[in-house]
């Protein structure tokens, strides 16, 4: 069956440090895949999308790499803070569907 | 003001009940979605609108029914609520031109008791 994993389990890191989550799929072969933060009770928010033809993206502290070999993306917060406690959701386009199919999120926790 | 509107913010209910969710958006997107949310389950999508004459059906759209009143609305009814219903729902608009980045609203939290 088709389906997309993240880490069910909550990532606790410290603050200043790295954190990387992963997400894992199979049976796509996605164009594209789209990397969302959401806060408890809000809903979530674009952060970062990388093509198939892309190893990598970079956005200020963030960075995505998707590995179409593998079937897996892995998204970097560097200097981690505090405030980038959140639930961290990667998401991806069937193709020829033209809708998105969610991962159920990997919830960070950055402590001071 | 906010892109995209839910209405109401939180909801409690009884079984059998009709329910109606309410969503507008100013972004100007044609595509909207209605998903729910629940626990390690994620988002999933109950149905979905690429225009105001296109409604279609998404994983979950069992016990659910949608409206397209004009390109800014998009309306989730519960014809008959009942308790495995109760979860988090969201309203969300997309641009194809952006490869569908989902714009969402700020949620429905809805309790069927």
């Amino acid at each position: 069956s088709q389906k997309i994993e993240q880490n069910s389990e909550a990532l606790n890191i410290q603050e200043g440090k790295t954190a990387t989550l992963t997400c894992n799929y199979t049976n796509y072969s996605p164009a594209y895949l789209q990397w969302y933060r959401q806060d408890p009770g809000r809903g979530p928010v674009f952060l970062l999308l990388i093509r198939e033809n892309e190893k990598e993206k970079r956005k200020e502290r963030l960075k995505v790499t998707f590995d179409t070999t593998l079937k897996q993306s892995l998204f970097h917060i560097t200097a981690s803070q505090p405030a980038d406690s959140a639930t961290y959701l990667c998401a991806l386009e069937p193709g020829g569907y033209n809708k998105l199919i969610f991962g159920a999120g990997t919830r960070l926790a950055v402590h001071p | 003001d906010a892109d995209v509107t839910q209405t109401p913010r939180n909801r409690i209910t009884k079984t059998g009940k009709r329910i109606m969710l309410e969503c507008s958006q100013t972004k100007g997107h044609d595509r909207m979605y209605w998903y729910r949310q629940d626990p390690g389950l994620g988002l999933r999508l109950i149905y979905y609108s690429f225009d105001v004459k296109d409604i279609n059906k998404g994983e979950i759209s069992d016990g659910y029914s949608v409206s397209r009143q004009a390109q800014a609305k998009f309306s989730l009814s519960l014809e008959s609520a009942i308790p495995n219903q109760t979860a988090l729902y969201f309203c969300a608009t997309s641009d194809p031109l952006l490869s569908n980045t989902q714009y969402f609203g700020p949620g429905t939290r809805l309790t069927v008791l």
